[in-house]
């Protein structure tokens, strides 16, 4: 178990650049998390994955974000045509066990930063 | 909707000194709360959590947490803290909606310890 490993740890890019982001999850955990985290506050809720299956996008995830989880292993967060208000900590977790009593396990984050 | 508080934005402790993180939560029915930990370039670390029963909860690292449903509220505490006990600390609560997972979480405190 090396917990849960995201990449890359930074990203600068231009606005109007798309960025891709990987998170894998402790293997075996069936659940998989996105959160985002800006400066001085504390993660958001984005989306969420049960094995394969996107059961719940937030609605801060606008139509530029795209996620997925082929074959219920890695996930990644594609964000297409970056502005500068998507800014911030991207976080990823994972998780087994009962649902909502089960412990989240966070990635280390991936920061972006759009000029 | 559910919400949480913690009304101090910083703290800060002499090494050795008790520590008391105030965490206050909206929720219509009975939480799932929890307490977080996040060090400088790292992801979140869950310190304990409380579902139900015994309401004094103990964690990780010599933390423990009382929930008090009368005052809805999770304060963390620490009898004596340590220099590494500096980071940011963030207190949930959840779940919300049909996401048994998902929590919400407050904008956390930031705690600096003096030697």
């Amino acid at each position: 178990d090396t917990g849960v490993s995201q990449n890359p740890r930074h990203k600068i890019t231009k606005r109007g650049q798309n960025v891709t982001f990987r998170c894998d999850p402790i293997s075996e955990h069936n659940r998989l998390y996105w959160y985002r985290q800006t400066l001085g506050q504390g993660p958001e809720f984005l989306t969420y994955f049960q094995n394969e299956a996107q059961l719940e996008k937030s609605r801060l995830l606008s139509d530029r974000f795209s996620a997925e989880r082929p074959k219920g292993s890695f996930s990644t967060l594609e964000i297409q045509r970056t502005e500068q208000g998507d800014s911030a900590m991207y976080l990823c977790a994972s998780s087994t066990g009962l649902a909502g009593q089960e412990t989240q396990y966070f990635g280390p984050g991936t920061r972006l930063l759009v000029l | 909707a559910q919400s949480v508080t913690q009304p101090d934005i910083h703290i800060t402790v002499s090494e050795g000194a008790s520590l008391e993180l105030r965490c206050n939560y909206s929720y219509g029915a009975t939480p799932y709360l929890f307490w977080y930990v996040q060090s400088p370039g790292q992801g979140l670390q869950l310190l304990l959590k409380y579902f139900s029963g015994d309401t004094l909860v103990q964690g990780i690292k010599g933390f423990e947490a009382e929930f008090k449903r009368s005052q809805s509220s999770f304060n963390l505490r620490k009898p004596s803290v340590h220099w590494s006990d500096a980071a940011e600390y963030f207190c949930a609560v959840g779940p919300e909606g049909t996401n048994a997972g998902k929590s919400t979480f407050g904008d956390g405190t930031t705690l600096t310890v003096k030697p």
